[in-house]
């Protein structure tokens, strides 16, 4: 069975600091791979998707994820922090194979961005 | 694109009453994806439908929940009797899953926050 787990909670950043947001997958065939943004009281948002191909993946807002497989993880990282940024965000699995075809979130982490 | 219509936004009811969320997804996609979205479990898949046809219901907590997708541009997800511990945001999604494909990632809702009192 597949999973995922984002490390940390909670991470705060200064405006204009690096953000890194952390997310391991445990899945027997490496899986597809995303990133969803959800602001408050708003649903979730397809920030970016790692599929097959590259493995550094380049998203809305200026984010960007690699997928390393080796270290059976997919980091979210963006140069530089904008207040906007203050969200909620998940990382999400999907099996390339056709056994289970929804996918499964991680926990979140919830990004605030210091001014 | 109107996106994935949920109604409604907010429902708050008494405990023992019927609750019916609703759900347009996207017009030409074959799958939608009911989830529960609370601070203590995160977002819970409970049930998806692919052609109108229901495939994982595995995660419907219990016999107080049931969905149905009689159309393609319309589902519904019903609790009976409501409970307090029901309490949640209910999200739908909706993408198109080719046969033999993977999933390429949902379009969400805006949800429905669902308080019991």
């Amino acid at each position: 069975a597949q999973s995922v787990t984002q490390l940390g909670s909670h991470v705060s950043v200064s405006e204009g600091a690096l953000v890194l947001l952390r997310c391991n997958y445990s899945s027997s065939v490496p899986p597809y791979l995303f990133w969803y943004v959800q602001y408050p009281n708003q649903g979730l948002q397809l920030l970016l998707k790692y599929t097959t191909g590259a493995t550094l993946v380049k998203g809305i807002n200026g984010f960007e994820a690699e997928f390393k497989k080796s270290e059976t993880s997919f980091h979210l990282t963006k140069p530089s922090a904008h207040m906007s940024d203050a969200a909620e965000y998940f990382c999400a699995v999907s099996d390339p194979g056709t056994g289970r075809r929804a996918l499964t979130f991680g926990s979140g982490t919830r990004l605030q961005v210091q001014p | 694109d109107a996106g994935v219509i949920q109604s409604p936004r907010h429902e708050v009811t008494e405990m023992g009453q019927e609750v019916t969320l609703r759900c347009k997804p996207i017009s030409g996609h074959n799958s939608l994806f009911w989830y529960r979205q609370t601070m203590m479990r995160g977002l819970e898949l409970l049930i998806y439908f692919n052609n109108n046809v229901p495939i994982d219901d595995s995660g419907m907590p219990e016999d107080r929940f049931s969905a149905k997708m009689p159309n393609a541009s319309f589902s519904t997800l019903k609790i009976q009797p409501s409970e307090p511990r029901d309490s949640a945001v209910y999200f739908c999604a909706s993408s198109f899953l080719a046969r033999g494909r993977a999933n390429y990632g949902y379009t969400f809702g805006s949800g429905t926050r669902l308080t019991v009192v």
